[in-house]
């Protein structure tokens, strides 16, 4: 079965630093991209950028350039996003989702459970 | 890069047709066949029931279906049926490995 798996929920302190991971299985993992998306409380879907595990190539969306970070442990089929200070508007459920397709970014079939993030002093 | 306009919200009886719009730009919607529609209802994971405009994953009724004209990208969901009470995301390839979603659009089936 292809699934995402993401690491649990997280409740930290404005100005720490967090990673979270997705880890993927039943299929190839360097072979497709892994992007992450952003769902604020009661808010829409924001894609915060997506990464390609074969090379380690990253494209970041420009509202989220600069205050996250996104790699991969291909040796542990594993993607993350890191913060290195978080902000309370920080606060937010984070997905991360494979395509349909090897050669495409787009159309997101598989979904992970999402990480709910918690910041607040 | 703003996100896709969508209506807040839309509404429709069961058995009834919606139509749920998605404008973009000539930089994405307008140009690229990469549109897609994701279903989310409260609480749960998106769910992908449109890709490429127009086609459909295995498993979601046909009673869902895409087009697009110009900037402008739809939804249409026909013989609407409770359980499609849901949120629903238009998502487009940008260009260079980007991709830009829409606000969201809230369907209530009354």
């Amino acid at each position: 079965e292809v699934q995402l798996v993401q690491s649990g929920a997280e409740v930290k302190k404005p100005g720490e630093s967090l990673k979270i991971s997705c880890k993927g299985s039943g299929y190839t993992f360097k072979s497709y991209w892994i992007g992450w998306v952003r769902q604020m409380p009661g808010k829409g879907l924001e894609w915060m950028g997506t990464i390609y595990p074969g090379d380690s190539d990253t494209r970041y969306s420009p509202s989220f350039q600069g205050h996250v970070t996104i790699s991969v442990d291909r040796s542990i089929n594993t993607a993350f996003l890191q913060w290195s200070s978080l902000q309370a508007s920080d606060t937010a459920i984070y997905y991360c989702a494979r395509p349909r397709l090897q050669e495409l970014v787009v159309g997101f079939d598989i979904w992970g459970p999402g990480t709910p993030v918690t910041v607040s002093s | 890069q703003s996100a896709l306009t969508q209506p807040r919200s839309v509404s429709g009886s069961p058995g009834q047709s919606v139509t749920i719009s998605c404008t973009g730009t000539s930089g994405d919607v307008g140009v690229y066949k990469y549109v897609s529609w994701y279903q989310q209802h409260p609480g749960k994971v998106p769910k992908l029931i449109i890709y490429d405009v127009t086609q459909r994953p295995s498993g979601v009724p046909d009673r869902f279906s895409g087009s697009k004209s110009g900037n402008t990208a739809s939804l249409t969901i026909s013989g609407l049926q409770p359980e499609d009470e849901a949120d629903y995301y238009c998502c487009s390839y940008a260009g260079s490995y980007s991709l830009i979603f829409g606000g969201g659009t809230k369907l209530t089936v009354l």
